[in-house]
């Protein structure tokens, strides 16, 4: 069974820092893994999707990249923002489940000005 | 583009009483769909999925129930609702391939009393 940790599950920074957040899946047979931001009270909105062929994607600030035969997976937060505070949810499509996705607990980042 | 609706936003039920949740996606057709449910401190735990009007898959062993009456509308139901029922539900869609991103939707928040 797919399982998916995420750490650490808080982390409160100053604005401007830098910052890594970590993914690990315990069956690298995987068809993408795909990392969330979750306002308070909202929705998921899709940050990022790497496909199990790639190494990392970039949007922005953000870059997340894949090591599927370790199962680990980082998101970086480069200039880290007042705005960027939510709680970050990385989540696996395995290769046995279909389209199901097995997500992680999630980090609650909150960036301080 | 494509969009995706949840109502009601939030509710509140008596233990016992009827549940009627609904989903509909805007800008696609044949859509995969999800419930998802969030519990207080909890990841998300995926409830049912549909590749297909008619065509619903259950994932765990409880008190709801979903249909999918038209190719883009998803209801989750139960006849009797329990304090446990409480939670944070989450309909969400993908084009139906394996490697492509889920949209989520604004989610809707069940309170049983």
């Amino acid at each position: 069974k797919q399982e998916v940790t995420q750490i650490p599950a808080a982390l409160s920074v100053p604005e401007g820092e830098n910052l890594v957040l970590n993914c690990s899946f315990t069956d690298s047979a995987i068809y993408n893994l795909q990392w969330f931001r979750q306002d308070p009270g909202k929705g998921l909105t899709s940050l990022l999707l790497i496909q199990s062929s790639q190494r990392e994607q970039t949007s922005g600030r953000l870059n997340a990249s894949l090591d599927k035969s370790s199962g680990r997976s980082t998101l970086y937060i480069a200039a880290s923002q007042p705005g960027d505070s939510a709680t970050y949810l990385c989540a696996v499509r395995p290769q046995t489940s279909g389209s199901r996705l097995t997500f992680g607990e999630g980090t609650q980042l909150t960036v301080n000005p | 583009s494509q969009t995706i609706h949840q109502w009601p936003a939030t509710l509140v039920q008596p233990v016992g009483s009827p549940l009627s949740l609904e989903c509909t996606v805007e800008g696609t057709s044949n859509p995969n769909l999800y419930w998802y449910r969030q519990a207080a401190g909890r990841g998300l735990q995926l409830l049912f999925y549909s590749v297909g009007i008619g065509q619903i898959s259950s994932e765990v062993p409880q008190n709801l129930s979903a249909s999918r009456p038209q190719d883009r509308q998803f209801i989750l139901s139960s006849k009797k609702l329990l304090l446990s029922d409480s939670g944070f539900y989450l309909c969400a869609w993908s084009q139906g391939l394996a490697t492509d991103t889920q949209y989520f939707g604004p989610g809707t928040r069940l309170t049983v009393l």
